[in-house]
């Protein structure tokens, strides 16, 4: 596709369910972020991927939150027992070293995970 | 779709004036400066750059300029208009390597017609 994707775009769960969220990056981009935005905040950071070399997973907030990406492409974040503050919105962004200097990131539209 | 805006700094301009953000940035090993431009329901979209061996870089209608010695950024907008309208952000990076972006607080631009 032409930019990053994610879906779902929009999740509910119960308080305590397992919820997955994935990310397709721009084809051929090497990097692979993960931040969470919580309502009236800037984006924080969570993970980290180069390929499918986890290289950073300081901003992961507890043991609950795991990522991968397998094939160095497609991503998932998951979230295990979930709780109401990990309500916020879940972005993914993709960049690519071959930009020479540049890191910029490219921004997918992002997944609003709510827990009731 | 939900307001990414709410308890943030809102700058208010007429269409046609000139805008000028403010950013102050935390850490002094930053070498890379980004300004994301984000509307409501929407993921943030880079604007303009900006390493830190450069003082000032132009794009179309956007300026970024870069203080080092108080860490401190600025957006300036020329020309505003309607679809200017949203949360601006700036983001530093720490290293030139692919590394994560720090966001500040991000202001709120609302661009009177």
């Amino acid at each position: 596709g032409a930019g990053v994707s994610q879906s779902p775009r929009y999740k509910v769960a119960k308080r305590g369910q397992d919820v997955a969220l994935r990310c397709d990056p721009i084809s051929g981009h090497v990097s692979l972020f993960w931040y969470q935005q919580a309502l009236g905040q800037g984006p924080e950071f969570l993970t980290y991927f180069q390929n499918e070399a986890q290289l950073d997973k300081s901003g992961l907030p507890s043991d609950r939150f795991f990522a991968e990406r397998p094939e160095g492409s497609v991503s998932t974040l998951k979230i295990q027992r979930t709780q109401q503050e990990d309500s916020a919105v879940y972005l993914c962004a993709s960049s690519s070293p071959g930009q020479g200097q540049r890191n910029e990131q490219f921004f997918g539209p992002g997944t609003r995970l709510t827990v009731l | 779709g939900e307001s990414v805006g709410l308890h943030l700094p809102t700058l208010s301009v007429q269409e046609g004036d000139n805008s000028i953000i403010n950013c102050a940035y935390s850490n002094s090993a930053s070498d890379y400066f980004i300004w994301y431009k984000q509307e409501s329901g929407k993921g943030p979209q880079f604007i303009i750059d900006i390493r830190s061996n450069m003082d000032k870089r132009q794009g179309q209608r956007v300026t970024v300029l870069l203080n080092k010695t108080v860490k401190h950024l600025s957006l300036q907008i020329a020309a505003t208009q309607p679809g200017d309208s949203a949360v601006y952000f700036c983001a530093e990076n720490l290293g030139g390597s692919q590394g994560n972006l720090i966001f500040g607080k991000g202001t709120k631009l609302s661009v009177k017609p």
